[in-house]
């Protein structure tokens, strides 16, 4: 089974600063790989999903970026933080065949200031 | 489009009590996928079970059941005899056939919070 890693834990950021974020995936092959983000007390939110590398979908207009330079590494980024930015990041993957279920990293909780 | 309800936000049981989470589902898909996720209080989402829409059996796992109706588009979960360890959100999500392309976008409910007092 998938084992999905994630970096920083938590994090506090000044506005205006940058950001980047990783989750890495163990166990699998071909993901899709989802960034969501969760604000306090709130449901998820798709932010970006990858079917491969090189390929990033963008659910919502926002601040931030993702990159997927290898077959199991997904990035998310910023080049300056907003205060609107703060939240719970959650990297999932759903292994590229024969599962349906998405599994879900431990999540960075970043704050911005 | 897909869209998941769970109507209660928040619930609050004494320990050993059994509670029902609801969820309640729109889709146009005839295949589809429902879930449940456990996220505690660490934050992570623990995937607790899958079920797809040809599949109407009830299932159960220990304390945990499930009941899938099609009849009313609900999936909802029960957890028999709670416990402290059970305190946590839980979702319920939905996601068309995997199959049917190369994404499969999941639509995840907004949560139902369950606080079990000792």
């Amino acid at each position: 089974s998938q084992t999905i890693h994630q970096w920083p834990a938590t994090l506090v950021q000044p506005v205006g600063s940058p950001l980047s974020l990783e989750c890495t995936v163990e166990g699998t092959s071909n993901p899709n790989l989802y960034w969501y983000r969760q604000a306090a007390g709130r449901g998820l939110q798709l932010l970006f999903y990858s079917v491969g590398i090189g390929q990033i979908s963008s659910e919502v207009p926002q601040n931030l970026s993702a990159s997927r330079p290898q077959d199991r590494q997904f990035i998310l980024s910023s080049k300056k933080l907003l205060l609107s930015d703060s939240g719970f990041y959650l990297c999932a993957c759903k292994a590229g065949t024969g599962s349906n279920e998405q599994f879900f990293g431990p999540g960075t909780r970043l704050t911005v200031l | 489009a897909q869209k998941v309800t769970q109507a209660q936000t928040e619930i609050s049981v004494v320990e050993k009590e059994d509670v029902t989470l609801d969820c309640v589902y729109e889709t146009r898909d005839t295949t589809y996928y429902l879930f449940w996720y456990k996220q505690p209080p660490s934050g992570e989402l623990v995937f607790l079970i899958r079920r797809n829409s040809f599949d109407e059996q009830n299932e159960i796992s220990g304390r945990y059941s499930w009941n899938f109706q099609k009849s009313t588009s609900s999936f909802n979960f029960t957890i028999t005899a709670s416990q402290v360890v059970d305190s946590a959100v839980y979702f319920c999500a939905l996601s068309e056939d995997p199959f049917s392309g190369g994404y499969q976008k999941v639509t995840f409910g907004t949560g139902t919070k369950l606080q079990v007092i000792p």
